[in-house]
């Protein structure tokens, strides 16, 4: 299966910073189906990003994904004081779906 | 609105078996495949295996093989997940989640996510 390793795993920054959170799977995802979620303690993921860089409905403008093949990119323009939690990737291209193991925004 | 929701959080003992629902409205049940996700506090989400509601087919990961049982019941909207054999290692949220549209030619994410369902395990 497709192993994802996100990168760093923990990024303490300041609202107003920019922040570039990374995933690398351990081959090609195919057709770039990379997807990112956002979690927020106690609460379900909710998707932020699919297809490497589509915004999911009502996802505001500053989140933007980027990336092919192994090597993906999230980032966070200017960082919110909701923006906060843990970001997790998850490739969907290459059976069975896998998760990586989060970074945490803090 | 598109939603799923999800039965409330459980104790069980171990060696019982845990069966969780997931009741889906605003969309058409039987036209996306359901995944079932789980996470132990504190660690990464975990694939548990999906359902397909239109035919009741099923793919269960490797770990779960041979406990864990997927169904749906088409009339109500609702698909099941149930965990026999229970450890402690079991204590985690459980969730569902939609996924590909069935029969579509593009894969989808995990767009609707239940609420999650807790599971402790305790004798």
């Amino acid at each position: 299966e497709t192993v994802l390793t996100q990168s760093p795993g923990t990024l303490s920054l300041s609202p107003g910073e920019r922040a570039s959170l990374s995933c690398r799977a351990s081959q090609s995802i195919n057709e770039n189906y990379l997807a990112w979620y956002q979690q927020k303690p106690g609460q379900a993921p909710r998707l932020l990003i699919y297809g490497t860089s589509t915004r999911a409905t009502g996802i505001p403008d500053r989140f933007s994904g980027s990336g092919s093949g192994t090597d993906f990119t999230l980032t966070i323009s200017r960082l919110e004081p909701e923006d906060f939690a843990v970001y997790y990737c998850q490739q969907y291209g290459n059976p069975p779906r896998t998760f990586g193991q989060g970074t945490k925004v803090e | 609105q598109v939603q799923l929701v999800q039965s409330g959080a459980e104790v069980k003992q171990p060696g019982a078996s845990l069966k969780v629902s997931c009741k889906a409205s605003g969309y058409t049940f039987i036209e996306y495949y359901i995944q079932w996700v789980r996470q132990v506090p504190g660690q990464r989400l975990e694939r548990m295996g999906w359902n397909n509601p239109k035919t009741g087919g099923t793919d269960y990961a490797q770990q779960f093989q041979g406990r864990v049982t997927m169904t749906r019941d088409t009339s109500i909207s609702t698909a099941y997940m149930e965990l026999s054999s229970l450890t402690s290692d079991d204590r985690a949220v459980y969730y569902c989640a939609r996924g590909s549209k069935i029969g579509g030619t593009t894969k989808l994410p995990l767009d609707i996510w239940g609420q999650g369902t807790m599971l402790t395990v305790s004798s």
